[in-house]
């Protein structure tokens, strides 16, 4: 079974500054994806970044950037220039294959993220 | 507009009575799920369906039941078996296939139980 692990429940930073946010994944597999969702206040679930395991240069969303390390099952989001629209519940995600019958995210426990003036 | 609708946002219900929450997508997708959150547990999975009259049990699928008859709508029933209902449930969808992997997200149900 694949477990998605978010170390920081929560974590707070000043405007136009960086922060980063941890996950760990753990899986036998060698293909998949990771993601990173983010849920403001509104609840809305909007997806942030997506990385793909096969691919080693890390991906990048404007002020969005992850640190992904294969080996060591590591899956960090960068937030640059922080802005008070940040605040949010960040959630990591692994998608995990469902055999046949098709596939399913995965998600950590979340780690909310206050950006404060 | 494309998306997905989920009704009511807000629901109660006295203990022992069983409760259908309403998940409608037009965005063409083949896949739906559904999702429990609740306060310092992330997001768990109840069931879901890749294509219609197919679905699958997800990781606490006890007390909950679906179907899915037609592609836009994957509607979840609480029943009274579900020792623990009260939480925001959030219903997704996606495109099918291995490389999809993006849900596209409503804006949820909050169930109370009283």
């Amino acid at each position: 079974a694949q477990t998605v692990t978010q170390s920081q429940p929560e974590m707070s930073v000043q405007e136009a500054e960086t922060v980063t946010l941890s996950c760990t994944y753990d899986t036998s597999e060698s293909n998949y994806y990771l993601f990173w969702y983010k849920q403001p206040p509104s609840r809305q679930m909007i997806l942030v970044i997506r990385q793909e395991a096969y691919k080693q240069q890390n991906a990048t969303e404007n002020r969005f950037s992850v640190n992904f390390q294969k080996a060591a099952k590591s899956f960090s989001l960068k937030i640059s220039d922080s802005q008070l629209g940040d605040t949010a519940m960040y959630f990591c995600a692994f998608m995990k294959s469902s055999g046949n019958s098709g596939y399913a995210l995965n998600f950590g426990k979340g780690t909310s993220l206050l950006v404060t003036p | 507009d494309g998306g997905i609708t989920q009704s009511p946002k807000y629901l109660f219900r006295k203990e022992g009575q069983n409760v259908t929450l309403s998940c409608e997508q037009n965005l063409n997708h083949d896949a739906m799920y559904w999702y429990r959150q609740d306060p310092g547990q992330g997001l768990r999975l109840i069931y879901y369906s890749q294509i219609v009259n197919d679905f699958q049990k997800g990781d606490i699928a006890e007390g909950y039941s679906v179907s899915r008859e037609k592609k836009e709508s994957f509607p979840l029933t609480v029943t009274s078996a579900q020792k623990n209902p009260t939480a925001f449930y959030l219903c997704a969808s996606s495109p099918r296939g291995f490389f999809s992997g993006e849900l596209f997200f409503g804006e949820g149900s909050r169930l109370t139980v009283l």
